[in-house]
């Protein structure tokens, strides 16, 4: 057990909605990541955030979005969903934002299925 | 900007017999480096990591890298392999500096048979 929660675990929806998946870090890490794993991209960095700011921006889509709030938690905002979406999305959190070791610990995931 | 090349999609190998998962990367600072599991159905595990000091890098469950800078090579190696050792595998590279996100290679998967 990582300590990272991310809810939900499974996810079925229609093209064309919103859907929202959830991440808790690690109790005392102030980053969160997301990363985006499909059979033909591999594992994509999409965003991080540290301390409620975003830090860094990677290959996400401007349909989607994210934030961290003020408890730590984090939220991936994904719309206007195209079956190309269809993905497994995981979190990971770590301690630092500068400085460390650059040491991730991953959630298991949500995986997103579009029909 | 750093990328990470794993070679071989699919390994395949026999029981308590040894492996090399291969790794090169590329970036023009200087990196950390790692190795993670992810077993079916689960996240990704962190097996080893190299940060400085010595190039031979011990992790769990038996297995190691070697970090070769000449080459900007990170091989993973275990002397002998288990049924349970059956895994995807990816190699990893961190930017020393304030973003520490990890760009993943696109991941081995070993296929250890009985």
């Amino acid at each position: 057990d990582s300590g990272v929660t991310q809810t939900p675990k499974h996810l079925i929806t229609a093209t064309g909605q919103r859907v929202t998946l959830r991440c808790s870090p690690r109790s005392g890490d102030l980053s969160v990541y997301w990363y985006q794993q499909s059979l033909d991209q591999g594992l994509q960095f999409l965003i991080q955030y540290y301390n409620g700011e975003e830090r860094a921006k990677g290959n996400i889509l401007e349909r989607f979005s994210a934030q961290q709030f003020p408890d730590l938690h984090s939220e991936l905002n994904l719309s206007s969903l195209e079956l190309g979406d269809s993905a497994l999305y995981f979190c990971a959190s770590s301690v630092e934002g500068q400085g460390g070791t650059g040491e991730l610990f991953f959630g298991e995931g949500s995986r997103l299925t579009v029909l | 900007a750093q990328s990470v090349t794993q070679l071989d999609s699919q390994v395949p190998v026999f029981e308590e017999a040894p492996v090399e998962l291969r790794c090169n990367y590329s970036s023009s600072v200087s990196v950390y480096l790692f190795w993670y599991v992810q077993y079916p159905n689960q996240g990704l595990q962190l097996l080893l990591k190299y940060l400085s000091g010595s190039t031979l890098v011990k992790g769990i469950n038996g297995f190691e890298a070697e970090f070769n800078k000449s080459q900007t090579s990170f091989h993973l190696r275990k002397p002998s392999v288990h049924i349970s050792d059956t895994a995807e595998y990816f190699c990893a590279v961190a930017r020393m500096d304030s973003s520490y996100k990890l760009i993943f290679g696109s991941g081995t998967r070993l296929l250890v048979r009985p």
